[in-house]
């Protein structure tokens, strides 16, 4: 089956530090990859939604500047959280697909982020 | 309203019973029904994908979709400890690169 990995996987960092997430398709091109976000208990919240070679669609109340998302090739996609604080902490997931008729999306595993 | 209702439990059941999952939604122009697990601090993993109305079996996993009355089930028969986990129903108006709406997930325990 199709696999997207992430990384990294678990992330500590300071508060007004960026951290850069990966999301990378490993087995097939990815049109179209998704980026979610999710705090404990709670399901997953569509963040924006990230084309390859186009800018990114973001959800309503979700900052564009403070969430940058870069889909420069068909595997890999970023998202960066600029000048992060202790309330972006979450469980950050990412999920792609090949845009094929039928064809599912694929999850990564997540990426823990910890602002302090 | 939520576009997408979960109970989210927890739901405590004996290993070997049947399993009962649902979800109610309000929008009429949801076409793709799936059904993910989620283990703790992981990814979620995909179960049942539906088109439209009806029932689709695999393996253990039973998934029924009634549009009629907005409303979505998982049905788990032979229940085992490692059926543990967050169960989220999700739907979407398109196909693969449509955006996807997720239930809050309920949390089943299956008890040895």
């Amino acid at each position: 089956g199709a696999v997207v990995s992430q990384h990294p996987s678990r992330v500590i960092c300071k508060s007004g530090t960026s951290v850069k997430i990966e999301c990378r398709s490993l087995d097939f091109q990815a049109t179209t990859m998704f980026w979610y976000r999710q705090f404990p208990k709670q399901s997953l919240m569509l963040m924006a939604t990230s084309n390859e070679g186009s800018k990114a669609t973001y959800e309503q109340g979700v900052e564009k500047d403070k969430f940058l998302i870069n889909h420069a090739s068909l595997t890999l996609s970023t998202l960066t959280v600029t000048s992060a604080h202790p309330e972006d902490s979450s469980f950050y997931i990412c999920s792609a697909t090949s845009g094929l008729a039928g064809n599912e999306q694929f999850f990564g595993p997540g990426t823990r982020l910890t602002v302090l | 309203q939520k576009e997408v209702e979960q109970d989210p439990g927890p739901l405590s059941v004996p290993e070997g019973a049947i399993v009962s999952l649902n979800c109610t939604y309000s929008n009429s122009a949801f076409q793709y029904f799936m059904w993910y697990r989620q283990y703790s601090r992981k990814g979620p993993e995909l179960l049942m994908y539906t088109y439209s109305s009806g029932n689709k079996e695999d393996g253990r996993f039973t998934a029924q979709v009634d549009k009629s009355s907005k409303y979505i089930s998982l049905f788990i028969r032979d229940s085992q400890p490692s059926d543990s986990a967050t169960y989220l129903c999700a739907m979407s108006e398109g196909s693969s690169a449509s955006k996807i709406i997720f239930g809050s997930g309920t949390r089943l325990s299956i008890r040895p």
